[in-house]
């Protein structure tokens, strides 16, 4: 069974940094390409980030391009967002998901992780 | 940039009727256009891909049509369990942008 874990959300100070985590399991990690999106509270899906299956390839939003970084450890099945110079408007559920196989889609999401920016 | 628009914002229909939304996309995506469904407090599922593809265990009355910048997402006859809200995605590049969403409420 496919299954998407995230972990390391939390209450952070404008201008903190966090590092997101998604444990994975039940599939061949390092096959697929993988993504994040986030839900602000009460609005609609965005998507952040997406790392191919090699990390060969990296892509932002422009919302977030300079300040977080994806990365990926096919090692240890796992896929990280480092979120730096956090805005209040960074304040959302984080979801990790992976990619299909033929990359059309998203097949499988986590359950996600409340990240919330406030003084 | 590519914009997905959807429409009507809010579907307001009783149990048994057909629910019809609308999702546009700002330039063409070809067949690369999936569905999603949100219920409160959970993650997004995805319902169809490749704009007419259900995925695993989605039922039949979930239909999806459409190519190039005009798609449609059909539930035949409503479920109790389908009133929730419906995301489209794009994915003819790696920006895989949604839509802002269409809810679908009991009325």
């Amino acid at each position: 069974e496919v299954q998407l874990v995230e972990s390391g959300g939390g209450l952070v100070k404008p201008g903190g940094s966090l590092r997101l985590s998604c444990a994975a399991s039940g599939f061949t990690f390092s096959s697929y390409s993988m993504n994040w999106v986030r839900q602000a509270p009460g609005k609609g899906l965005e998507w952040v980030s997406s790392i191919s299956s090699s990390s060969s390839y990296i892509y932002y939003a422009d919302s977030v391009k300079g300040r977080f970084t994806i990365s990926r450890d096919n090692a240890k099945n796992s896929l990280y967002l480092q979120m730096n110079s956090l805005r209040a408007e960074d304040t959302a559920v984080y979801y990790c998901a992976r990619d299909s196989p033929g990359g059309s889609c998203y097949d499988y999401w986590g359950q996600g992780t409340l990240v919330t920016v406030s003084s | 940039e590519i914009v997905l628009t959807q429409s009507p914002a809010t579907l307001s229909l009783s149990p048994g009727e057909r629910a019809t939304l609308s999702c546009r996309a700002s330039q063409s995506v070809s067949s690369y256009l999936a569905w999603y469904q949100q219920k409160p407090g959970q993650a997004p599922r995805l319902l169809i891909y490749d704009a007419s593809n259900r995925a695993t265990g989605i039922p039949a009355r979930f239909s999806g049509s459409g190519s190039g910048t005009d798609f449609t997402l059909t539930i035949s006859s409503l479920e109790p369990e389908d009133f929730a809200v419906y995301y489209c995605q794009q994915r003819s590049n790696w920006r895989g942008a949604f839509g802002q969403g269409t809810k679908v409420e009991i009325k």
